[in-house]
């Protein structure tokens, strides 16, 4: 079934910046949103933003605009997430998740740990 | 932004028997088409969100029929009608109906 598989855990230092990949596999990358959500240490899950994997179109949360940027490439079936400017509480866990607009995410990659500390 | 709260926080089962979620939220999540949109999600431990229920009632692909979602406009509840050991984890639900897209806080199901 679709799939979602996320790359590696990451270490930065305040102030950096992290890009984490989600590549998609066994459905049309095209046809549907990737959606962002992160979870930080005893927090609820908070929606970063999604893209259109489409068109490149994308909506970000408020609070994150200005240091969120999400980007996709068809070739590969790859959507990117870029964080900039990393304060220790962006240190959570990121989903990718497929959906976007009103859809519900019903598939979610495996998460990947982000840290970070200086 | 459209808060979402979930109660009970914690949430002591004991298996056979039936479990109820509540999830209340600050607007009301009916669009103009009709749909509810509000979805459940299962955070078993150490595993991504999964997910349950879409639009308020519909149960996802491969979900048990022992899971159902109902309510409308603000007030939305998930039940499990005979709760199993692999159903523990936490439960959360999630508005699509406006950006930002808000997430509860969280139920804990646990086994006693």
């Amino acid at each position: 079934q679709a799939q979602l598989v996320q790359s590696g855990a990451e270490v930065k230092k305040p102030g950096a910046s992290v890009k984490v990949s989600c590549r998609a596999s066994r459905y049309v990358f095209t046809n549907y949103g990737i959606s962002w959500v992160r979870q930080a240490p005893g927090q609820r899950l908070e929606w970063m933003g999604w893209i259109s994997v489409y068109n490149g179109n994308t909506e970000y949360a408020p609070r994150l605009q200005g240091r969120v940027t999400m980007t996709r490439d068809t070739f590969t079936t790859t959507a990117y997430l870029d964080l900039s400017n990393l304060r220790s509480d962006d240190t959570a866990v990121y989903f990718c998740a497929r959906g976007s607009g009103t859809d519900a995410f019903d598939v979610w990659g495996q998460g990947t740990v982000v840290t970070v500390s200086s | 932004d459209i808060v979402l709260t979930q109660s009970p926080l914690s949430l002591p089962v004991t298996p056979g028997e039936p479990a109820s979620i509540s999830c209340r939220s600050s607007q009301r999540l009916v669009h103009f088409n009709g749909n509810s949109y509000l979805s459940w999600y299962l955070q078993k431990p150490g595993q991504s969100p999964q997910l349950l229920i879409y639009l308020g009632s519909n149960r996802a692909s491969g979900v048990p029929d022992r899971f159902s979602g109902s309510g409308s406009g603000t007030d939305f509840t998930l039940k499990i009608s005979r709760v199993e050991a692999e159903d523990v984890g936490v439960y959360y639900c999630m508005q699509t109906l406006q950006t930002p897209l808000t997430f509860g806080g969280g139920t804990k199901v646990e086994i006693k």
